[in-house]
């Protein structure tokens, strides 16, 4: 069955701008988690949806906000964006919120510069 | 606050021989430890492990946990070039708060 896939892969925005990035889990995941993963701060959780709503949420500024839709398909926005957002944003699908003893798979990943 | 640290943050070894990671970690209502190998970008899942004393094995690769001394180690025998990536741990906070709380990872080369 097909992976957890995001879009876009590759994406460069310039310093206020605001950017959405997609995420849609595998089919019958019904639990989606985004991460921001930079050098120096390793994989930091952003924000857990599941049902359509937000179960659990990381240490970010207000920029940062998601949802998720009725199919489980995920959306994050970043808005004013600063030049410290540059980092790979993952997100993970999973059965159920928090795990419960089944792994999240991750997906490929976007990878955001702001110049 | 909780955290969880793996050592060494790097490390080159040639092929056939063989590695052992570290994680240890200081997080409240530990449910489970988790490990992932990232080769370019999505991380894949190794090992779950919940009780201590158990060995996990897949290949060549083998995982335990001590929940006493809160540690696991990551072995990998006959290391081979394609096991050069970077090694994740995480814990799972099964507290109101539930989420995985990630170390920095360990950057494995593994040289011809």
């Amino acid at each position: 069955k097909a992976g957890v896939t995001q879009t876009p892969r590759y994406l460069i925005k310039t310093r206020g701008q605001q950017v959405t990035l997609s995420c849609s889990p595998i089919s019958g995941h019904r639990s989606v988690s985004w991460y921001q993963q930079t050098p120096g701060q390793g994989l930091q959780f952003l924000f857990e949806y599941f049902s359509e709503t937000q179960r659990n949420k990381g240490n970010f500024p207000g920029r940062f906000s998601g949802r998720q839709f009725s199919n489980s398909r995920s959306e994050m926005n970043v808005s004013t964006l600063e030049l410290g957002d540059s980092a790979l944003y993952l997100c993970a699908s999973s059965v159920a919120p928090g795990l419960r003893n089944t792994e999240a798979f991750f997906g490929q990943g976007t990878r955001l510069t702001v110049v | 606050e909780d955290k969880v640290v793996q050592s060494p943050l790097s490390l080159v070894v040639h092929e056939g021989d063989t590695v052992t990671l570290n994680c240890s970690y200081e997080v409240t209502n530990f449910r489970s430890l988790l490990w992932y190998k990232q080769e370019k970008k999505a991380p894949t899942f190794l090992f779950m492990l919940t009780s201590s004393g158990i060995e996990k094995k897949s290949g060549r690769l083998s995982s335990i946990l001590d929940k006493k001394e809160l540690f696991s180690i990551l072995n990998i025998t006959a290391t081979q070039t394609g096991d050069s990536a970077v090694y994740l741990c995480a814990v799972f906070n099964a507290g109101n708060n539930r989420k995985l709380i990630w170390g920095l990872g360990t950057s494995l080369g593994v040289n011809p």
